[in-house]
C-alpha cells in the first residue's frame, strides 16, 4: 500500500516571499502524484500532477513541482505568494495502475501581509 | 462545462436515522468516486465506480455505507443508522475513462447530532 506523508501541517509566510510544501510518499510500484488546493469550505482542485516525463511540473497560480524518485518526494513551491493562497494543500498519489487516491494530511497555508 | 455537483451542501441529522447524498458527475466521466474528510482520520478514498464494472468498496468503515450509481451517471452515497463518527465531509469526484485526473464536487458537510 503507498503512503504520503505532509512533513508540515501549517506554513505561515508573509505576501510576496516565497513558499515550500514538503511531500514525501512510499510506494513499491509506479505512482502518479498529484497537489491538491482546498479553499475554506470549497472542494478540491487540481493544482499540478506529474504522470511522466519531465520531473518539474508546472501548474495554475504560479505553483510548481519536482518530482524526485530518489528521495520518494514532490516537494510543492511558489517563488511569491499572495492573500489568496491562503487554503489547505494536499498531496496525493495514485498507483500507475490504479484508481484511489491516498492524501497526506494537509499543509494549511496562512499568507500575511 | 458544468463541474461535479453534490447535493445537500449541508445535511443535519440526528443519531440512528439515514442520510442520502447525492453526486452528479461531470458528463461523460465514466469514473466516479466517493471520498470522506474528517479532522480526525483526513481525506480517505470510500467506493470507486467505473462504467458498468462491479465497484471498488475496499474503503467503506462499515456495512452501515453503501453506495450507488444509477445508468452510470448519478450516485447516492446512503448512510444508515448514522453515528456521531459519521460527521465529515464527504467529496465526490468523476474522472474520464484515463482516470488519471480527479476532479472534485464541493462536498456535503454531513453533521450527525
Amino acid at each position: 500500500a503507498q503512503s504520503v506523508t505532509q512533513l508540515d501541517s501549517q506554513v505561515p509566510v508573509f505576501e510576496e516571499a516565497p513558499v515550500e510544501l514538503r511531500c514525501n510518499y512510499s510506494s513499491s510500484v509506479s505512482v502518479y502524484l498529484f497537489w491538491y488546493v482546498q479553499y475554506p469550505n470549497q472542494g478540491l482542485q487540481l493544482l499540478l500532477k506529474y504522470l511522466s516525463g519531465s520531473t518539474l511540473v508546472k501548474g495554475i497560480n504560479g505553483f510548481e513541482a519536482e518530482f524526485n524518485k530518489s528521495q520518494t518526494s514532490f516537494h510543492l513551491r511558489k517563488p511569491s505568494v499572495h492573500i489568496s493562497d491562503t487554503a489547505e494543500y494536499f498531496c496525493a498519489v495514485k498507483k500507475a495502475a490504479g484508481n484511489k487516491l491516498t492524501f497526506g494530511g494537509g499543509t494549511r497555508v496562512l499568507v500575511k501581509p | 462545462g458544468a463541474g461535479v455537483s453534490q447535493s445537500p451542501s449541508n445535511k443535519v441529522t440526528e443519531k440512528g436515522k439515514d442520510v442520502e447524498l447525492r453526486c452528479d458527475p461531470i458528463s461523460g466521466h465514466t469514473a466516479l468516486y466517493w471520498y470522506r474528510q474528517s479532522l480526525g482520520q483526513g481525506l480517505e478514498f470510500l467506493i470507486y465506480f467505473q462504467g458498468n464494472s462491479a465497484p471498488d468498496k475496499s474503503g467503506l468503515p462499515s456495512d452501515r455505507f453503501s453506495a450507488e450509481r444509477t445508468g452510470g451517471s448519478v450516485s447516492t452515497l446512503t448512510i444508515q443508522r448514522t453515528q456521531q463518527e459519521d460527521s465529515a465531509v464527504y467529496l465526490c469526484a468523476s474522472s474520464s475513462g484515463t482516470g488519471e485526473t480527479q476532479y472534485f464536487g464541493p462536498g456535503t458537510r454531513l453533521l450527525v447530532l
